[in-house]
């Protein structure tokens, strides 16, 4: 069973620049999550996604952010004009409810760095 | 609001010995699911166990165990015979309504380290 992948592992960008990062879920799961993680945090909740329709959106997605997940499989999170706060970990998950349980897989994440 | 908080920035313990880390979570929410991740150095989130609020037992799997204390509202995960391999952060996450609306909260975790 291939587990959560994404891709690129590591992103370095200047200031300003876009960056976009895909996510490929576990291919039986219709849920998708990203999540940010910056240093010594847990990581915070961004959007998520049911099939291809993205139901829930943080208020830490400001307007530079977007995320598409076409046909339901995998997703793109990008990020426009890049500042150095947006330095972090980008975490995607993956779920498939089981009765009342949703257990969240994480992928490796993407680790960015805005110079 | 919902509230993980882990009070434990670090623990250390030595192989083979059992340890204990804390969380206590805030939520208003009756029915809930709370989960432990462990993230070695790699970065990769690994999740270990899994508790519904409803659930009557405590859950275990392997040498996990999730000591759940409604009242208190704690949910401490208990690591028995610790191996050198169990270094690593250790996350306690909630979601709510028995985690059909998806989202996880996170505390801010537990620097675990085993010593031979």
């Amino acid at each position: 069973d291939t587990g959560v992948s994404q891709d690129p592992r590591h992103k370095i960008t200047k200031r300003g620049q876009n960056v976009t990062f895909r996510c490929d879920p576990i291919s039986e799961h219709n849920r998708l999550y990203w999540y940010r993680q910056t240093l010594g945090q847990g990581p915070e909740f961004l959007t998520y996604f049911q099939n291809e329709a993205q139901l829930e959106k943080s208020r830490l997605l400001s307007d530079r952010f977007s995320a598409e997940r076409p046909k339901g499989s995998f997703s793109t999170l990008e990020i426009q004009r890049t500042e150095q706060g947006d330095s972090a970990m980008y975490l995607c998950a993956s779920s498939s409810l089981q009765g009342t349980t949703d257990t969240q897989y994480f992928g490796p994440g993407t680790r960015l760095t805005v110079l | 609001a919902q509230k993980i908080t882990q009070t434990q920035p670090g623990m250390f313990v030595q192989e083979k010995e059992a340890v204990t880390l804390d969380c206590t979570y805030d939520t208003s929410d009756p029915s809930y699911g709370l989960f432990w991740y462990k993230q070695p150095s790699s970065g990769e989130m690994i999740f270990l166990i899994y508790q519904g609020s409803y659930d009557q037992q405590n859950a275990t799997e392997g040498r996990y165990s999730l000591n759940f204390q409604k009242a208190r509202k704690s949910a401490n995960l208990v690591i028995s015979a610790s191996q050198l391999g169990d270094s690593a952060m250790y996350f306690c996450a909630m979601s709510l309504r028995g985690s059909t609306l998806g989202r996880l909260y996170f505390g801010r975790g537990t620097q675990l380290t085993v010593w031979p």
